[in-house]
């Protein structure tokens, strides 16, 4: 079964800080998304990545998706209180218009 | 951006009712999908439809559950006869032929 890992489950930064959160998934995936939320609200879009080595950038944070497509990060430069939330990661695995497995989340906090 | 919108934003609803949540997808997309989530838990897929008919869906999706796009706009996930265990966030996404899946805001339902 096609399974993602986040990596830290939960982390506390204090503000101005970078961080990395990982997704690591057991086979080769199609399509990476990466996804924000509030705790019990919707999913805010981020980043989807589909080729390997591709890196795109939004504001403060970029997502990287390595050349193997197994494995995604997602780096915070110089955080801020407004990034507090949870990160969640989905993948596609059999080509496009499939469904989405998830990561169970990453839970960021930040200080100021 | 264009919207996937979902009603209601919040269903209460008593054991053994039936519930129908609704959601309208991006008018050219194609692909549709039910996910929820528990809160605190993983997104779950739920169910994939295309081309008027199922083309996946998950081990959660048993007989309580079925979908229909009745009007060539709405699509809609039913639930016949809602437990507990139902209680969750629905999130419907739609998605054209290539490109990210557009997720709509969630409806909560809970089952008392």
């Amino acid at each position: 079964s096609q399974e993602l890992e986040q990596s830290p489950q939960s982390l506390i930064v204090q503000e101005g800080k970078n961080l990395t959160i990982n997704c690591t998934s057991s086979k080769t995936l199609y399509g990476l998304y990466w996804y924000k939320q509030k705790y019990g609200e919707g999913l805010i879009f981020l980043m989807m990545l589909q080729k390997g080595g591709e890196e795109k950038s939004h504001e403060k944070i970029t997502a990287k998706l390595d050349e193997k497509k197994q494995q995604s990060s997602l780096h915070i430069t110089a955080s801020q209180p407004s990034h507090a939330g949870i990160y969640l990661c989905g993948a596609s695995y059999a080509g496009n218009n499939r469904k989405l497995i998830w990561g169970l989340g990453t839970s960021l906090a930040v200080n100021p | 951006e264009p919207e996937v919108t979902q009603t209601p934003s919040h269903q209460v609803t008593q054991m053994g009712q039936e519930v129908i949540l609704r959601c309208v997808p991006i008018s050219n997309h194609l692909y549709f999908y039910w996910y929820r989530q528990i809160l605190g838990q993983k997104v779950e897929f739920l169910v994939s439809f295309y081309n008027n008919e199922i083309s996946e869906k998950s081990e959660i999706f048993d007989d309580q559950f079925s979908v229909e796009r009745p009007d060539g706009s709405n699509f809609t996930l039913k639930i016949r006869s809602t437990k507990l265990e139902d209680s969750a966030m629905y999130f419907c996404a739609s998605q054209g032929q290539a490109g990210r899946q557009y997720f709509g805001p969630g409806t909560r339902l809970t089952v008392t």
